[in-house]
Order: structure tokens, then C-alpha cells, then sequence
């Protein structure tokens, strides 16, 4: 099992350009998550997908949209990139959002705006 | 509403050491917490988990963390330190209102293992 996989590795942005960050799991999970991560700030919830054709807002969600393509698939959006939006982007996975489930993290996005 | 603090962005230790890397938290509810660990250009992973069951918690790794609910605490802490504990270390809490879906990350605490 290949467990969560993101793409791209890298990326970088002119301001103004879009992208999307690409997100699967092969793990059978319900739950999907979006985090980015900042120095100092720990990890921040952008949004998230409690179950397939379901999607929330998150701590941070301005700037950014979200699909849930399948239960596998959960790609995030940014359609207009700005410098503040240079960051680490974590997708995640667990089997449903009860407290004590654990989250799986793919090995991240870096993303630098210019 | 919950929150969680990590004490000390950066800790520095001799391999062999003890290690402890604090951890306190604020919850309304019963909280579950969590200690994952990041190594470098990696994404996190869990290594142990409080659910209730016991307040002494072993995790991967020879790390273990004791739940104090007069404290808030839930310190993790490993008797030797090895370089490859190398690693950033986040403490987190879900519950409530939301539940795992509002799992709050703490700061972190980068972990520094010195020959």
C-alpha cells in the first residue's frame, strides 16, 4: 500500500496563477484532509471531507477551494496564488472523524509563491 | 473551545539523555490526544495515542507519554535519546464539538540529538 500519496513534490507560483494540489489514498478511508503547515504555527485545517460528497471549511480556508473527486481523491484548489500562501501542504486521511481516530499524512507539497 | 501548548520550540539533548518534550492542553470534554513526529522533508506520523484506556501510553520507538488530567499534561518523554530521534515532535488534541474532524495541532517542538 502506497498509503496517502501528493502531487507535485514542488511547485512554484507567479502571483495570480493557479494550481491544483492532488491527493489520493489507497487506505479505503472515509475522512480526507487539507493542512498547511508554517513555521512555528503547527498544522492548520484548510478544509476538509468527512465522507465522500461531503467537504468543510477549515481553519483557514480563504484562497482556496476543494473537490472530493471519489473516496480516494481529494484535490485542492488555489485559483488566484498569493505570496501568503507559501507554504507545506499536508493532505490526510482516517477512517472517519471520530476524536479518537488517527490522521495518515502524505509526505507534503512545498509551494513558494513569488 | 480546545487548545494545546508545547513548551520549548526547540529542545537539545545528548544521545543517551532523557527525553521530554512537554505538552499541555485545553479541552471542555475528554480530550484525545495524540503525539506524532515529523522527520525531515516527510509528512507526520502518529506515534502513540491517549483514548481513555490507560494514562500510561507506549508508543513507537521506545517513546511514551502519561496522561495527568490535574495538570492538562501529556508529556512525552523517552529514557535514551538516539540521533535518529532527530525529528520535529507535534502534540495534538481532538474532542467535542466537531470532533476529529477539529483536531488542534500544537506549534511544535524540534528535537535536537547531540553526539
Amino acid at each position: 500500500n502506497a498509503g496517502v500519496t501528493q502531487t507535485p513534490k514542488f511547485q512554484v507560483l507567479k502571483t495570480g496563477q493557479s494550481m491544483t494540489l492532488q491527493c489520493a489514498q489507497d487506505m479505503n478511508h472515509n475522512s480526507m484532509y487539507w493542512y498547511r503547515q508554517d513555521p512555528g504555527m503547527g498544522l492548520r485545517l484548510i478544509y476538509y471531507s468527512a465522507s465522500e460528497g461531503t467537504t468543510d471549511k477549515g481553519e483557514v480556508p480563504n484562497g482556496y477551494n476543494v473537490s472530493r473527486l471519489n473516496k480516494r481523491e481529494f484535490s485542492l484548489r488555489l485559483e488566484s496564488a498569493a505570496p501568503s500562501q507559501t507554504s507545506v501542504y499536508f493532505c490526510a486521511s482516517s477512517e472517519g472523524g471520530g476524536d479518537y481516530n488517527e490522521q495518515f499524512f502524505g509526505p507534503g507539497t512545498r509551494l513558494t509563491v513569488l | 473551545a480546545q487548545s494545546v501548548t508545547q513548551l520549548g520550540s526547540h529542545v537539545s539533548v545528548s544521545e543517551g539523555a532523557l527525553v521530554l518534550l512537554r505538552c499541555n492542553y485545553s479541552s471542555s470534554v475528554p480530550p484525545y490526544l495524540f503525539w506524532y513526529v515529523q522527520y525531515p522533508n516527510q509528512g507526520l506520523q502518529l506515534l502513540l495515542k491517549y483514548t481513555s484506556a490507560a494514562t500510561l501510553v507506549k508508543g513507537i520507538n521506545g517513546f511514551e507519554a502519561e496522561f495527568k488530567k490535574s495538570e492538562t499534561s501529556f508529556h512525552l518523554t523517552k529514557p535514551s535519546a538516539h540521533m535518529r530521534d532527530a525529528a520535529e515532535y507535534f502534540c495534538a488534541v481532538s474532542g467535542g464539538v466537531g470532533g476529529g474532524f477539529k483536531t488542534i495541532f500544537g506549534a511544535g517542538t524540534r528535537l535536537f540529538v547531540k553526539a
